[in-house]
């Protein structure tokens, strides 16, 4: 149980262009979820954490009109990084939770690279 | 703010010794969690620490909490090579569930 999905796992866009990710939860309804982004060698930095039928709510330096947001459902929720450009290549990482539950359970990640 | 503070940050063990992984956080949180990342992949649970003096055990792996000391451990029994990775300690907002990382410890395990 608790299995989350992400897709792609990975993706080349070219500078200026716009990517979407998305994240599923499988087996469960995710009241929430969250998106982290990690660079090489470094911890996972939350971006945003979205909340079903509601606007996400962004970490403090985040880009929300570069990272849009949505949490259309109770199982999807997408990233969609816009006018992407070489600074913005990482890891993509989801994860989600329930309303009864404290535990996040993360995605597989989507390695985005942008040249 | 959260703000949890891993040591080491690297950390080379020999195969068959003991070892220990600390994690520090700042202010009062319900639970502290433990993660394994290896390279290329994303986060793989490993302990979930919910009270004062709560111990979890898995494998080489033991895991405990201090609430008052604001510390938890990560102690590793006879390393072996499948333990090389990058282990991640978290805690979340009583509030709003966010969680907030350390940095992470990497380990390599050596013959």
């Amino acid at each position: 149980g608790a299995v989350v999905s992400q897709h792609p796992s990975w993706v080349i866009c070219k500078s200026g262009t716009s990517v979407k990710i998305e994240c599923r939860s499988l087996d469960f309804q995710a009241t929430t979820m969250f998106w982290y982004r990690q660079f090489p060698k470094q911890s996972l930095m939350l971006m945003a954490t979205s909340n079903e039928g509601s606007k996400a709510t962004y970490e403090q330096g985040v880009e929300k009109d570069k990272f849009l947001i949505n949490h259309a459902s109770l199982t999807l929720s997408t990233l969609t990084v816009t006018s992407a450009h070489p600074e913005d290549s990482s890891f993509y990482i989801c994860s989600a939770r329930t309303s009864s539950t404290y535990e996040q359970y993360f995605g597989p990640g989507t390695r985005l690279t942008v040249t | 703010e959260l703000k949890v503070e891993q040591n080491p940050l690297f950390l080379s063990m020999q195969e068959g010794k003991n070892y220990t992984i600390y994690c520090n956080y700042s202010t009062t949180s319900d639970r502290l969690y433990w993660y394994r990342q290896d390279p290329g992949k994303s986060l793989e649970s490993l302990f979930v620490l919910l009270s004062n003096g709560a111990v979890k055990q898995e494998g080489r792996l033991m895991a405990s909490l201090d609430t008052k000391a604001r510390l938890s451990t990560l102690h590793i029994t006879a390393a072996v090579h499948d333990l090389s990775a990058t282990y991640f300690c978290a805690v979340d907002s009583i509030y709003d569930y966010k969680l907030s990382f350390g940095a992470g410890t990497t380990v390599t395990v050596r013959a």
